[in-house]
């Protein structure tokens, strides 16, 4: 089965604490995306990723990083999480984002819902 | 000036009624542009994309892009208790960003 996958589902932890959210896809897809999502502020995307050692700032990129040494995995990481950064996340992953008439429909993980304390 | 901005509603329409939702963006280099629905508690899925100037149909939903006047439209006809959900305008620039507007929740009472 298609289908992109996010561990942990929920994590409640304090400030500072080191975190990572895992996500894998097994469609082979070159584009990865984080996102995350706010009550109002609709989804906000951190990083994404065109390809293999390929990253790039979103919008609000402040507070983590990510890596992509491989095709199906694009962890996102929590170096020192505050309050702020409590917040839903989605990781997403798509074909290819080639040209500007892309149509490639991201496919969405089930979410990670963090709670820094 | 939010880049993509959608009325956050809650958007109240009768069963079998025609839902119309709306989505303006700022950047008049956008390209392609795609509606998401989103059920409470769970991920987004897309439902429709568009890139040229127009209507697009796909069974009861239809986009409709003016980039003109830069605002993409969904409707949704015939609407069903199931399409209560939150809609997400989406859209993409030249470039490889995709940015989601605020979403619009529908309300779609028997």
């Amino acid at each position: 089965e298609a289908q992109v996958t996010q561990n942990p589902r929920y994590l409640i932890t304090v400030t500072g604490k080191k975190l990572t959210v895992t996500c894998s896809q097994n469609m082979n897809h070159e584009y990865m995306s984080w996102y995350r999502q706010d009550p109002g502020l609709g989804l906000r995307q951190i990083y994404y990723s065109m390809n293999v050692e390929v990253t790039d700032k979103g919008d609000v990129p402040e507070g983590y990083k990510v890596s992509r040494k491989e095709k199906r995995n694009f962890p996102l990481i929590l170096e020192s999480p505050s309050p702020n950064q409590t917040s839903l996340y989605f990781c997403a992953s798509s074909l290819k984002q080639g040209g500007g008439y892309s149509n490639q429909p991201q496919h969405f993980g089930d979410g990670t819902r963090l709670s820094i304390l | 000036q939010k880049e993509v901005e959608q009325n956050s509603g809650p958007l109240s329409v009768p069963e079998g009624a025609i839902a119309s939702l709306n989505c303006t963006y700022s950047d008049r280099g956008s390209q392609s542009f795609f509606w998401y629905r989103q059920y409470s508690g769970k991920s987004p899925e897309l439902i429709m994309f568009i890139y040229s100037n127009g209507d697009k149909e796909d069974g009861r939903f239809t986009a409709q892009l003016n980039k003109a006047s830069q605002y993409v439209s969904l409707l949704i006809r015939d609407s069903q208790p199931s399409d209560s959900a939150t809609y997400l305008c989406a859209v993409k620039a030249a470039g490889n960003k995709l940015t989601f507007g605020g979403g619009t929740r529908v309300l779609v009472k028997p």
